[in-house]
C-alpha cells in the first residue's frame, strides 16, 4: 500500500545524457514536491506544483525541469546531467497548508558515469 | 528569515536509555514544527508535528516532542532507545508564508543507539 512511488530506485546515466525520474502518489494530494539530497545532507527543495501551478525555487538550475500530466504523476527532467548532479532526488507530498506534513517516497538515487 | 537549526550532527546513546535529539527554531507567526526520521537509503517519514495546543507532542514509534516557545525548541525525545532508532533526524518548519506549505529543514542529526 505504497503512497508515494517513485521509479526507478537506482539510476545511472552517462554525463550530459538526458534523464528522467517519476513519481506517482494515490494520496489525491495537490501539492508535489522534488528535492535533492546529496549525502545525507538536508533535503533541497527544487521545485513543486500546486495542482499545475508550477513553481521554481530561484537556485534551481535551468539544467533541472518538471512536469505534472495529472494529480496522480509528476516527473524530473534533468536535461545535461553533470558529476555534481549525482544525488538522492526525493518526491514527496502533501495536502495544502503550513501545518501538514509531507509524504515522501523512497527516493532514486542517481549516478552519474 | 525563517529557520530552523539543529545544533548536533550526531548523538550517541546507550540502548535502554532516554534520548533527545535537539531543535530550535526561528519562524514568524505561529510555528508549524515536524519531525522527520531517515533510515539509509530511504525517504523521509514524518514522525509528529505542532501545531497548536498542547506543548507535549506525541508521535510514531514512541517519539514524543517538548515545544517550548521561551527557549525556541522543539526537542525530539524518546524514554527508552532502541537500536532501531539509528537513523537520520530532520527538524522541519514552514518556509513560506503562503497557503501552501514549503518546508526548511534543519542540518540533520545522526543518532547513533549503541547495543
Amino acid at each position: 500500500d505504497a503512497m508515494v512511488i517513485q521509479n526507478p530506485r537506482y539510476q545511472v546515466t552517462q554525463f550530459g545524457k538526458p534523464v528522467t525520474l517519476s513519481c506517482s502518489q494515490t494520496l489525491n494530494h495537490n501539492v508535489m514536491y522534488w528535492y535533492q539530497q546529496k549525502s545525507s545532507q538536508a533535503p533541497k527543495l527544487l521545485f513543486h506544483y500546486y495542482d499545475k501551478d508550477f513553481n521554481n525555487e530561484a537556485d534551481t538550475p535551468d539544467n533541472f525541469q518538471s512536469r505534472r500530466p495529472n494529480t496522480s504523476f509528476c516527473f524530473l527532467d534533468i536535461r545535461s546531467p553533470g558529476l555534481g548532479d549525482a544525488a538522492m532526488y526525493l518526491c514527496a507530498t502533501s495536502r495544502v497548508g503550513k501545518n501538514t506534513e509531507a509524504f515522501f517516497g523512497q527516493g532514486t538515487r542517481l549516478t552519474v558515469v | 528569515a525563517q529557520s530552523v537549526a539543529q545544533p548536533e550532527d550526531q548523538v550517541n546513546v546507550a540502548e535502554g536509555n532516554p534520548l533527545t535529539v535537539k531543535c530550535t527554531y526561528s519562524v514568524s507567526g505561529n510555528p508549524y514544527l515536524f519531525w522527520y526520521v531517515q533510515y539509509p537509503n530511504r525517504g523521509l517519514q514524518f514522525l509528529l508535528k505542532y501545531i497548536t495546543g498542547d506543548n507535549l507532542v506525541k508521535g510514531s514509534y514512541g517519539f514524543e516532542a517538548e515545544f517550548n516557545k521561551s527557549q525556541t525548541s522543539f526537542h525530539l525525545k524518546k524514554p527508552s532507545a532502541l537500536v532501531s532508532d539509528s537513523a537520520l533526524y530532520f527538524c522541519a518548519g514552514p518556509l513560506s508564508s503562503g497557503g501552501y506549505q514549503k518546508v526548511t529543514f534543519g542540518t540533520g542529526t545522526k543518532l547513533q543507539v549503541i547495543p
